[in-house]
């Protein structure tokens, strides 16, 4: 069955350091999405991509950075991580373009930057 | 400006009873598309409904009922028969074509914390 899947599930770092979030999925999706979640805000979109080499910058992309040299992966990458990132990051995938479907998400990424 | 609004941040409703669940949005691509997610508290997305902006007809699925106000902007989630495990954060979100973007942006709502009373 296809899938998405994201890795690790759960990442502890200190400030200043350069994290990278994977994402992966198997749909042959062109759209591919990161979003963080915290308490009283929702989903709050970071990137986007339509597909390989296109990638646009969502309304918190500040600090983040994603590339999309194919079509399965999207990783989310932190430069220089800061306390402020501490938040559960989504994946999500869907092909809006060939039918209305919904948009698939992973399982999560729990994040702690101390 | 905010592209989706729930302005409920949480409901108690009473087991059995219908509830709504408000969410209104604003957009400039004609065609667009509503999604109302659910959120339990083991934390995954799961899919509900979808109402597309030149649907004619309010979105049904199971207990699942999309209230599509198109000159409001409004995409009201009914639920009917609340059950306890209907329990869990509620996200309406957006699919829109910015201009001049090939690509579809997907926006979610802060969310609707609703409980259901037994």
């Amino acid at each position: 069955d296809a899938e998405i899947t994201q890795s690790p599930r759960h990442k502890i770092t200190e400030t200043g350091r350069q994290v990278t979030l994977a994402c992966h999925q198997t749909w042959n999706h062109n759209n591919m999405f990161w979003y963080r979640q915290d308490l009283g805000h929702g989903l709050r979109l970071i990137h986007y991509s339509y597909g390989v080499q296109d990638t646009n910058k969502g309304e918190v992309s500040d600090g983040y950075s994603v590339s999309r040299s194919n079509t399965e992966d999207l990783p989310l990458t932190l430069e220089s991580a800061a306390s402020s990132q501490t938040s559960v990051y989504f994946c999500a995938s869907s092909e809006f373009g060939r039918s209305n479907t919904e948009a698939f998400f992973g399982q999560g990424t729990r994040l702690t930057v101390v | 400006a905010q592209k989706i609004t729930q302005t409920q941040p949480g409901m108690f409703v009473q087991e059995k009873e219908a509830v709504t669940l408000d969410c209104t949005y604003d957009t400039s691509d004609p065609s667009y598309g509503l999604f109302w997610y659910k959120q339990p508290s083991s934390g995954e997305m799961i899919f509900l409904i979808y109402q597309g902006s030149y649907d004619q007809q309010n979105a049904t699925e199971g207990r699942y009922s999309l209230n599509f106000q198109k000159a409001r902007k409004s995409a009201n989630l009914v639920i009917s028969a609340s059950q306890l495990g209907d329990s869990a954060m509620y996200f309406c979100a957006m699919r829109e074509k910015l201009l001049g973007n090939a690509g579809n942006m997907l926006t979610f709502g802060g969310g609707t914390r609703l409980m259901v009373k037994p």
